[in-house]
């Protein structure tokens, strides 16, 4: 375990279902960001929070609603999904401002829409 | 044109071999570079992180090596083993906004 935990690590949907991705951390950090990694092609940044603002939103489409309750907490909610949102959903955290030092990678959460 | 490009894209070796992976960036101005490994259906982990004073880091069996004046980064694997198989990516920060850059990756796969 790296400090940071995810759940469900697998998830099928379909398109017209409700679910909600979950991460926690353990590490006190106080920024926490949800990435999207598709097959071969570079992790995309969707949010970002720090200290429970978020502070970025990168076009991201509207089916996914972050929520950050805490430092500690953070969830991606989905609704309404696309086949083409199938993909390795990963929640990292850092200390905000520093997120070169001890940046940290949960084990994902593999979504497959069908 | 991604800022940070990784080759080769795929890579088999057998176990005992060398390899070495590249990362060429044009992420600027520059703050660090890390190279991270990616177990199949897993997070990544870091392995190194190199500032700009920095050209050499090891970390066991893998050492990172970093040119940043031509903007090259590369990671040697010395003595393969098969739980080296894994996806290493690179991973480079800028200094004004710590806006990280991430490659697509290296497929390495080590056969017995």
């Amino acid at each position: 375990e790296t400090g940071v935990t995810q759940t469900p690590r697998h998830l099928v949907m379909g398109m017209t279902n409700k679910k909600s991705l979950k991460c926690e951390q353990h590490l006190g950090h106080n920024a926490m960001y949800w990435y999207k990694q598709s097959a071969k092609k570079p992790l995309e940044l969707m949010f970002v929070y720090s200290l429970e603002e978020r502070v970025e939103n990168n076009s991201v489409p509207s089916r996914f609603s972050p929520e950050c309750p805490n430092s500690s907490h953070l969830f991606l909610h989905l609704h309404t999904l696309q086949p083409e949102d199938s993909a390795l959903y990963l929640c990292a955290s850092s200390r905000s401002g520093q997120p070169q030092y001890g940046y940290t990678f949960g084990s994902g959460t593999r979504l497959t829409v069908v | 044109k991604n800022q940070v490009e990784q080759s080769p894209q795929s890579l088999i070796i057998l176990e005992g071999k060398n390899c070495t992976l590249q990362c060429n960036y044009t992420v600027s101005p520059f703050s660090n570079l890390r190279w991270y490994k990616q177990d199949t259906g897993r997070g990544p982990v870091s392995l190194t992180i190199m500032t700009f004073s920095e050209n050499t880091k090891s970390n066991g069996r893998y050492t990172a090596t970093l040119d940043a004046d031509t903007k090259q980064s590369s990671l040697h694997i010395t003595a393969s083993q098969l739980s080296d198989s894994a996806s290493y990516i690179c991973v480079v920060s800028a200094i004004h906004n710590n806006d990280m850059r991430f490659g697509a990756g290296t497929r390495l796969t080590v056969k017995p």
